[in-house]
């Protein structure tokens, strides 16, 4: 079974600054997705980047960017510019490309809770 | 707003009793996952339902019950209830079942077991 584990609890940043959330993964697939999902205080669920494996180039979402080391199994999330509106509990979630069974569910980790100091 | 509408927002009961979380899914998704978010336990997938059928189940106990209906919307049924059942309890749509398709999350029931 596929693990997600992000090892920083909590996390702040200066607004206008860049911080960078870690996620690593454990999975003997080849193929599957990754993403960051931001909870903001209003408990929704907003996908914030994805990123599919078999892409060597790392996605980009305006101040959003992500670091994929497939080797490593790593995925962290950087945000420049950081704004107050980016403060939430950020979540690293695995999917699996290969169908069958429950392969197309979202794993998720612990999550990271991002406070933006103004 | 992502389309997808859940309710109630938030559920007080006591232990023993059943509930009925209700979700609606976007307009022309097919795909209904539920998911369950505890302080313990993080986020976990409960169950996918894709046009009125059963397609995935994950760690979801016999005391929960599923179903889509043939409008799509969805419900999830929690009977027995216990303290540790408190939780948030999402649902999220999407339009097809593939491993590329983009999954859009309601705000997710409250449900509070006292």
């Amino acid at each position: 079974a596929q693990t997600v584990t992000q090892s920083q609890p909590e996390m702040s940043v200066q607004e206008a600054e860049t911080v960078t959330l870690s996620c690593t993964y454990d999975t003997s697939e080849s193929d599957y997705y990754l993403f960051w999902y931001k909870q903001p205080p209003s408990r929704q669920m907003i996908l914030v980047i994805r990123q599919e494996a078999y892409k060597q180039q790392n996605a980009t979402e305006n101040r959003f960017s992500v670091n994929f080391q497939k080797a490593a199994k790593s995925f962290s999330l950087k945000i420049s510019d950081s704004q107050l509106g980016d403060a939430a509990m950020y979540f690293c979630a695995y999917r699996s490309s290969y169908s069958g069974g429950s392969n197309y569910k979202l794993t998720f980790g612990k999550g990271t809770l991002l406070t933006v100091n103004p | 707003d992502s389309g997808v509408t859940q309710t109630p927002k938030h559920l007080i009961t006591a232990t023993g009793q059943r509930v009925t979380l209700r979700c609606s899914p976007r307009s022309g998704d097919l795909s209904v996952y539920w998911y369950q978010q505890s302080l313990d336990q993080g986020l976990q997938f409960l169950i996918q339902y894709y046009n009125g059928e059963e397609r995935a189940k994950g760690n979801i106990l016999e005391r929960f019950s599923a179903q889509q209906f043939p409008d799509l919307h969805s419900e999830l049924n929690l009977s027995s209830l216990e303290l540790g059942d408190s939780a948030l309890y999402f649902c999220a749509s999407s339009v097809g079942l593939g491993p590329n398709e983009k999954l859009f999350f309601g705000s997710g029931t409250q449900l509070s077991v006292l």
